[in-house]
């Protein structure tokens, strides 16, 4: 059974640092996906990383994926209070058709 | 357009309800999916449907009930919920599983049904 796996699962942070959240999977797969989950609302793709070594950023997040140590990470650079939120990896399995989630890392981001 | 919608927004109902909730797409997208999110939890798959057809149902009761009446729409029909049910369902559309050329499988969520079953 796939177990994917978070780290840390609550993260509070100052404006301005800089951290990783880690992603560790149990089996073999390439594709990983990053969500970003506001409180009470639907998930929002962040990234999608399909191959090892892939690497993609957008503003102050960037994300990668290493399939042979089944790991991916998600780096924030000078954090802002506007990026507070849950953030989820998950794996897609099965031809994709099944994504499982990590627990998800809920993430403070203090002024 | 890359919206997934879905209704109703919230829904309350009681436990010999029959409700159904409705999820569409317009993204041309083959696979669609629903999901259920407790508070404070990942979402969890239900169910997965691939060109109408039901490919993965995660072992979910009998008191949901998937339909896909064409390729972007999705229902789930609910009868003799219990209060433990109460949660996020979420849907989701992808491309299909069965393209020969790599795609990225990203699917797409709608804003969710918040449901309270009393």
């Amino acid at each position: 059974e796939l177990k994917v796996e978070q780290n840390p699962l609550f993260l509070s942070m100052q404006e301005g640092k800089n951290y990783t959240i880690y992603c560790n999977y149990s089996t073999t797969s390439d594709r990983l996906y990053w969500y970003r989950q506001d409180p009470g609302k639907s998930l929002e793709s962040l990234f999608v990383l399909l191959s090892n070594g892939a690497v993609k950023q957008e503003g102050r997040l960037m994300a990668s994926l290493d399939t042979k140590a089944r790991l991916s990470t998600l780096h924030i650079t000078a954090a802002v209070h506007d990026l507070s939120a849950t953030y989820f990896c998950a794996v897609g399995i099965q031809g994709a058709q099944k994504l499982v989630f990590g627990q998800g890392t809920r993430l403070t981001i203090n002024p | 357009d890359t919206e997934v919608t879905q209704t109703p927004k919230h829904l309350v109902m009681g436990m010999t309800n029959k409700k159904s909730l409705k999820c569409e797409q317009h993204m041309g997208h083959r696979a669609m999916y629903w999901y259920k999110q407790k508070a404070k939890k990942p979402p969890e798959l239900m169910f997965v449907y691939s060109y109408e057809k039901l490919s993965i149902n995660e072992s979910v009761p009998s008191r949901f009930s998937p339909e896909c009446p064409n390729s972007s729409l999705l229902n789930l029909h609910l009868h003799a919920l219990q209060p433990e049910d109460s949660a996020l369902y979420l849907c989701a559309s992808s491309q299909d599983h069965q393209s020969r050329v790599p795609v990225s499988y990203e699917q797409y969520f709608g804003p969710g049904t918040r449901l309270t079953v009393t």
